[in-house]
Protein backbone atom coordinates (compact mmCIF):
# COMPACT_ATOMS: atom_id res chain seq x y z
CA UNK A 1 0.00 0.00 0.00
CA UNK A 2 1.04 3.74 -0.36
CA UNK A 3 3.42 5.02 2.30
CA UNK A 4 4.40 8.46 3.89
CA UNK A 5 7.67 9.63 5.39
CA UNK A 6 6.99 12.63 7.37
CA UNK A 7 10.20 14.25 8.67
CA UNK A 8 11.26 15.57 11.15
CA UNK A 9 9.73 12.84 13.88
CA UNK A 10 10.21 15.35 16.43
CA UNK A 11 11.30 19.25 16.66
CA UNK A 12 12.28 21.53 19.84
CA UNK A 13 12.46 25.28 18.92
CA UNK A 14 11.85 28.39 20.40
CA UNK A 15 9.22 30.93 20.58
CA UNK A 16 9.78 32.62 17.53
CA UNK A 17 11.94 30.71 14.66
CA UNK A 18 10.44 29.01 12.03
CA UNK A 19 9.26 25.65 10.87
CA UNK A 20 9.01 23.29 8.48
CA UNK A 21 8.10 19.57 7.72
CA UNK A 22 7.72 17.48 5.35
CA UNK A 23 6.27 14.45 3.97
CA UNK A 24 7.24 12.38 0.95
CA UNK A 25 5.21 9.47 -0.56
CA UNK A 26 6.39 6.05 -2.85
CA UNK A 27 3.05 7.30 -5.28
CA UNK A 28 1.13 10.39 -6.55
CA UNK A 29 -1.46 11.50 -4.46
CA UNK A 30 -3.88 14.37 -5.63
CA UNK A 31 -4.89 15.61 -2.60
CA UNK A 32 -2.33 16.49 0.59
CA UNK A 33 -3.66 17.77 3.83
CA UNK A 34 -2.27 18.84 7.12
CA UNK A 35 -3.99 18.64 10.09
CA UNK A 36 -2.87 19.41 14.04
CA UNK A 37 -3.12 17.49 16.91
CA UNK A 38 -3.36 18.55 20.42
CA UNK A 39 -3.53 16.50 23.50
CA UNK A 40 -6.70 14.98 24.25
CA UNK A 41 -8.16 15.85 20.98
CA UNK A 42 -9.10 14.71 17.24
CA UNK A 43 -7.01 16.02 14.56
CA UNK A 44 -8.12 19.27 13.06
CA UNK A 45 -7.20 20.13 9.70
CA UNK A 46 -5.35 23.03 8.79
CA UNK A 47 -4.81 23.46 5.09
CA UNK A 48 -6.10 21.00 2.06
CA UNK A 49 -4.18 21.07 -1.32
CA UNK A 50 -5.65 19.70 -4.05
CA UNK A 51 -3.71 21.15 -7.31
CA UNK A 52 0.23 20.07 -7.86
CA UNK A 53 2.49 22.93 -7.17
CA UNK A 54 -0.14 24.54 -4.90
CA UNK A 55 1.16 27.32 -2.42
CA UNK A 56 -1.51 27.89 -0.07
CA UNK A 57 -1.33 29.62 3.12
CA UNK A 58 -3.51 29.73 6.21
CA UNK A 59 -2.34 32.50 8.62
CA UNK A 60 1.28 32.07 10.37
CA UNK A 61 0.97 28.29 7.94
CA UNK A 62 2.05 28.14 4.72
CA UNK A 63 1.68 24.40 2.61
CA UNK A 64 3.09 23.17 -0.75
CA UNK A 65 1.40 20.19 -2.70
CA UNK A 66 5.11 18.93 -4.79
CA UNK A 67 5.07 19.65 -8.30
CA UNK A 68 5.63 15.81 -8.46
CA UNK A 69 2.57 15.08 -6.82
CA UNK A 70 4.46 12.56 -4.08
CA UNK A 71 5.46 15.54 -1.40
CA UNK A 72 4.46 18.34 0.77
CA UNK A 73 6.00 20.62 3.30
CA UNK A 74 4.18 22.80 5.96
CA UNK A 75 6.02 25.98 7.34
CA UNK A 76 5.05 27.55 10.30
CA UNK A 77 6.62 31.05 10.94
CA UNK A 78 6.99 32.93 13.95
CA UNK A 79 5.87 29.71 15.77
CA UNK A 80 4.44 30.46 19.48
CA UNK A 81 4.01 27.96 22.46
CA UNK A 82 0.44 27.29 21.36
CA UNK A 83 1.63 26.10 18.35
CA UNK A 84 2.74 23.22 20.31
CA UNK A 85 1.52 19.65 19.35
CA UNK A 86 1.50 16.74 16.68
CA UNK A 87 1.18 17.64 12.95
CA UNK A 88 0.21 15.43 10.59
CA UNK A 89 0.00 14.86 6.97
CA UNK A 90 -2.43 12.89 4.55
CA UNK A 91 -2.87 12.07 1.23
CA UNK A 92 -5.33 10.72 -0.86
CA UNK A 93 -5.04 9.24 -4.34
CA UNK A 94 -8.98 9.48 -5.74
CA UNK A 95 -7.74 6.61 -8.56
CA UNK A 96 -9.74 4.38 -6.25
CA UNK A 97 -12.98 4.30 -5.81
CA UNK A 98 -13.04 5.33 -1.81
CA UNK A 99 -11.78 8.11 -0.36
CA UNK A 100 -8.90 6.56 2.01
CA UNK A 101 -6.72 8.59 3.26
CA UNK A 102 -2.92 7.69 4.13
CA UNK A 103 -1.32 9.39 7.11
CA UNK A 104 2.42 10.47 8.11
CA UNK A 105 3.39 8.82 11.07
CA UNK A 106 3.50 12.74 12.64
CA UNK A 107 5.93 15.87 14.12
CA UNK A 108 6.03 16.90 17.22
CA UNK A 109 6.39 19.95 17.66
CA UNK A 110 7.85 21.87 21.43
CA UNK A 111 8.08 25.27 21.41
CA UNK A 112 9.97 26.99 24.30
CA UNK A 113 8.14 30.02 25.13
CA UNK B 1 -22.82 22.50 18.92
CA UNK B 2 -19.73 19.75 18.49
CA UNK B 3 -19.33 19.32 15.12
CA UNK B 4 -18.42 14.96 15.56
CA UNK B 5 -19.51 14.08 18.76
CA UNK B 6 -18.29 10.54 20.07
CA UNK B 7 -18.93 8.71 23.85
CA UNK B 8 -17.78 7.47 25.43
CA UNK B 9 -14.57 9.92 26.22
CA UNK B 10 -12.75 7.08 27.66
CA UNK B 11 -13.81 3.36 28.60
CA UNK B 12 -11.82 1.08 31.02
CA UNK B 13 -12.63 -2.62 30.99
CA UNK B 14 -11.61 -5.89 31.28
CA UNK B 15 -10.56 -8.56 28.50
CA UNK B 16 -13.34 -10.95 27.52
CA UNK B 17 -15.75 -7.59 27.76
CA UNK B 18 -18.03 -6.47 24.81
CA UNK B 19 -17.98 -2.89 24.39
CA UNK B 20 -19.43 -0.23 22.06
CA UNK B 21 -18.39 3.70 21.13
CA UNK B 22 -20.79 6.19 19.95
CA UNK B 23 -20.47 8.60 17.22
CA UNK B 24 -22.67 11.08 15.45
CA UNK B 25 -21.95 14.30 13.32
CA UNK B 26 -24.39 17.56 12.92
CA UNK B 27 -22.63 18.57 9.64
CA UNK B 28 -24.65 16.94 7.17
CA UNK B 29 -22.04 14.96 5.82
CA UNK B 30 -22.75 11.14 3.78
CA UNK B 31 -19.56 9.64 4.72
CA UNK B 32 -18.72 8.83 8.07
CA UNK B 33 -15.37 6.68 9.47
CA UNK B 34 -13.53 4.86 12.19
CA UNK B 35 -9.74 5.55 12.72
CA UNK B 36 -7.30 3.75 15.08
CA UNK B 37 -4.40 5.92 16.62
CA UNK B 38 -1.71 3.18 18.70
CA UNK B 39 0.56 4.30 21.22
CA UNK B 40 2.82 5.84 19.07
CA UNK B 41 0.00 8.49 17.20
CA UNK B 42 -0.54 6.61 13.79
CA UNK B 43 -3.93 6.61 12.72
CA UNK B 44 -5.25 4.19 10.72
CA UNK B 45 -8.22 3.62 8.95
CA UNK B 46 -10.81 0.63 10.09
CA UNK B 47 -14.08 1.24 8.49
CA UNK B 48 -16.18 3.95 6.06
CA UNK B 49 -19.95 4.13 5.22
CA UNK B 50 -21.34 6.26 2.87
CA UNK B 51 -25.52 6.46 3.01
CA UNK B 52 -25.34 4.03 5.74
CA UNK B 53 -23.44 1.80 3.43
CA UNK B 54 -19.75 0.23 3.96
CA UNK B 55 -17.78 1.41 1.87
CA UNK B 56 -14.11 0.41 3.21
CA UNK B 57 -13.34 -2.62 5.67
CA UNK B 58 -9.94 -2.43 6.55
CA UNK B 59 -8.01 -5.70 7.57
CA UNK B 60 -9.55 -5.47 11.04
CA UNK B 61 -10.77 -8.61 13.16
CA UNK B 62 -14.29 -9.71 13.21
CA UNK B 63 -14.71 -8.62 16.65
CA UNK B 64 -15.33 -4.98 15.68
CA UNK B 65 -18.36 -4.41 14.14
CA UNK B 66 -19.34 -0.80 12.93
CA UNK B 67 -23.24 -0.45 12.31
CA UNK B 68 -24.64 3.32 11.04
CA UNK B 69 -28.36 3.34 11.87
CA UNK B 70 -28.34 6.73 9.47
CA UNK B 71 -26.24 9.00 7.95
CA UNK B 72 -25.69 11.19 11.13
CA UNK B 73 -24.60 8.06 13.57
CA UNK B 74 -21.76 5.46 12.99
CA UNK B 75 -21.17 3.60 15.92
CA UNK B 76 -18.89 0.73 16.94
CA UNK B 77 -19.16 -2.72 18.86
CA UNK B 78 -16.45 -4.69 19.55
CA UNK B 79 -16.68 -7.85 20.87
CA UNK B 80 -14.15 -10.11 22.98
CA UNK B 81 -11.68 -7.34 23.93
CA UNK B 82 -8.33 -8.00 23.70
CA UNK B 83 -5.24 -6.03 25.20
CA UNK B 84 -3.86 -5.18 21.35
CA UNK B 85 -7.43 -3.25 21.48
CA UNK B 86 -6.30 -0.78 23.85
CA UNK B 87 -6.38 2.86 21.83
CA UNK B 88 -7.70 5.75 20.91
CA UNK B 89 -10.63 5.50 18.53
CA UNK B 90 -11.53 8.42 16.13
CA UNK B 91 -14.88 9.24 14.34
CA UNK B 92 -14.86 11.21 11.42
CA UNK B 93 -16.75 12.63 8.81
CA UNK B 94 -16.74 13.96 5.17
CA UNK B 95 -18.92 15.19 2.26
CA UNK B 96 -18.49 12.88 -0.02
CA UNK B 97 -16.29 10.04 -0.63
CA UNK B 98 -14.43 12.21 -2.95
CA UNK B 99 -11.26 13.81 -1.23
CA UNK B 100 -12.21 17.42 -3.29
CA UNK B 101 -13.47 19.56 -0.80
CA UNK B 102 -14.27 17.35 1.34
CA UNK B 103 -11.56 17.05 3.88
CA UNK B 104 -12.20 14.49 7.12
CA UNK B 105 -13.28 16.28 10.11
CA UNK B 106 -12.31 14.10 13.27
CA UNK B 107 -13.73 13.84 16.86
CA UNK B 108 -12.26 14.21 19.87
CA UNK B 109 -11.59 10.70 20.40
CA UNK B 110 -12.37 7.94 22.66
CA UNK B 111 -9.73 6.29 24.92
CA UNK B 112 -10.08 2.56 25.39
CA UNK B 113 -7.72 0.55 27.68
CA UNK B 114 -8.28 -2.81 28.22
CA UNK B 115 -6.78 -4.73 31.09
Amino acid sequence: GQQLNQSPQSMFIQEGEDVSMNCTSSSIFNTWLWYKQDPGEGPVLLIALYKAGELTSNGRLTAQFGITRKDSFLNISASIPSDVGIYFCAGQWDGGSNYKLTFGKGTLLTVNP
Amino acid sequence: DTAVSQTPKYLVTQMGNDKSIKCEQNLGHDTMYWYKQDSKKFLKIMFSYNNKELIINETVPNRFSPKSPDKAHLNLHINSLELGDSAVYFCASSLGTNSYNSPLHFGNGTRLTVT
